[in-house]
């Protein structure tokens, strides 16, 4: 089955600074790729997703990467803000169908110091 | 408000008994799962349902039960068989033939004395 590899499991960045969080995939076959934020006591959210057939998106501040033939993908998030303080969570499937089972990586904290 | 609801928010067991958590969708999603969140392990999936009357065992689906009788509700039950039911539990919800975004729950919280 699928194994996702997260890293780093904490990070902590200046406010403005920028952050990186990394994964790693063993499937060849998995092409949805998304990314959560839990913030303390709640549910992950969806914040941004890739799929295999592109290699960049971006919506405002958060950026993915997606490396097909090295099997990684990264986000980027720039000018980081006190509410960016939470775990992300990397994730891994095939496909996007409800039998669809994602994958997760094992979370990275992260805080944005004043 | 649309969305899933687990309950309840925290909850203290003793040993040996089974517990149910409720999760309950208002979002006609037609796929729910429940995930089992450690400090360090990520999200394991324990059982999913694509359909009504019909599921499937996830990763970890050992000491854990569900049943699908309605569209909007999943409860999940923890068995005794459980050996370490300590954990925080998330229910999430999909579409079917949409982004393929879940969506979680607040969570349940689950402690074993």
């Amino acid at each position: 089955g699928e194994n996702v590899e997260q890293h780093p499991s904490t990070l902590s960045v200046q406010e403005g600074d920028s952050a990186v969080i990394k994964c790693t995939y063993s499937d060849s076959a998995s092409n949805y790729f998304p990314w959560y934020k839990q913030e303390l006591g709640k549910g992950p959210q969806l914040i941004i997703d890739i799929r295999s057939n592109v290699g960049e998106k971006k919506d405002q501040r958060i950026a993915v990467t997606l490396n097909k033939t090295a099997k990684h993908f990264s986000l980027h998030i720039t000018e980081t803000q006190p509410e960016d303080s939470a775990v992300y969570f990397c994730a891994a499937s095939l496909g996007t169908g409800t039998a669809s089972k994602l994958t997760f990586g094992t979370g990275t904290r992260l805080q944005v110091t004043l | 408000d649309g969305g899933i609801t687990q309950s309840p928010k925290y909850l203290f067991r003793k040993e040996g008994q089974n517990v149910t958590l409720s999760c309950e969708q208002n979002l006609n999603h037609d796929a729910m799962y429940w995930y089992r969140q450690d400090p360090g392990q990520g999200l394991r999936l324990i059982y999913y349902s694509q359909i009504v009357n019909d599921f499937q065992k996830g990763d970890i689906a050992e000491g854990y039960s569900v049943s699908r009788e309605k569209k909007e509700s999943f409860p999940l039950t923890v068995t005794s068989a459980q050996k370490n039911p300590t954990a925080f539990y998330l229910c999430a919800g999909r579409r079917d033939r949409g982004s393929g975004e879940l969506f979680f729950g607040e969570g349940s919280r689950l402690t074993v004395l």
